[in-house]
């Protein structure tokens, strides 16, 4: 079976760095794109960018590129979103999710399959 | 950028009713690469169909998804009390994978 298992909630002061994680089981990690999105309360949801463990090679939404760093360590079968400064407004549901589909030409063009069930990220001084 | 955008916002329907979700793209979406899905309060969301009208495995055939180009729909043939919930379309034809806003279902 297919899973992603996310790390537990964080509850973080604005300034701080943050890592959290979601490792994958059931399935050859670096075969398939991971990506993120991202859920503020009661919004929907937010595209963040996506990585192909194999290589590490990583796509990030315009939105997101420079605010946060997407990254895996294949070793553990895991992977990460990281801020350096967290701000109020990253306060937000964080889920990562499998990707399935095709890369033609350079592009991955990967729907998601399975879904961790996210990591509630609170910021607040 | 392709811009996804969902209609209704919200559908007020009764069990057994008909669910009609359009999802409308500012720009046509490459070789029908769209996808559904649904969220449920309190959950991740769950891959319904994906490729414009494939469906996920274990998704009931009470779920179907049509449409090209521009125009996408997800039709819920007859309501059961589960599928009360939001559901979003996302493209991934291009390089920038966004969901639309959402729709709805709320029961009547």
């Amino acid at each position: 079976e297919v899973q992603l298992v996310q790390s537990g909630a964080e509850v973080k002061k604005p300034g701080e760095s943050l890592k959290i994680s979601c490792k994958s089981s059931g399935y050859r990690f670096t075969s398939n794109w991971i990506g993120w999105v991202r859920q503020k309360p009661g919004k929907g949801l937010e595209w963040m960018g996506i990585i192909f463990p194999g290589d590490s090679d990583t796509r990030y939404s315009p939105s997101f590129q420079g605010q946060v760093t997407i990254s895996v360590d294949k070793s553990i079968s895991t992977a990460y979103l990281q801020w350096s400064s967290l701000k109020a407004s990253d306060t937000a549901m964080y889920y990562c999710a499998r990707q399935w589909g095709t890369f033609i030409r350079g592009l991955p063009l990967v729907y998601m399959d399975v879904w961790g069930k996210g990591t509630t990220v609170t910021v607040s001084s | 950028e392709i811009v996804l955008t969902q209609s209704p916002g919200t559908l007020s329907l009764s069990p057994g009713e008909r669910a009609t979700l359009s999802c409308r793209a500012s720009q046509s979406v490459s070789s029908s690469y769209l996808a559904w899905y649904q969220q449920k309060p309190g959950q991740a969301p769950r891959l319904l169909i994906y490729d414009a009208s494939s469906r996920a495995t274990g998704i009931p055939d009470r779920f179907s998804g049509s449409g090209s180009g521009t125009d996408f729909t997800l039709t819920i043939s007859r309501l059961e009390p589960e599928d009360f919930a939001v559901y979003y379309c996302q493209q991934y034809g291009s390089s920038l994978l966004n969901f639309g806003g959402g729709t709805k279902v709320e029961i009547k």
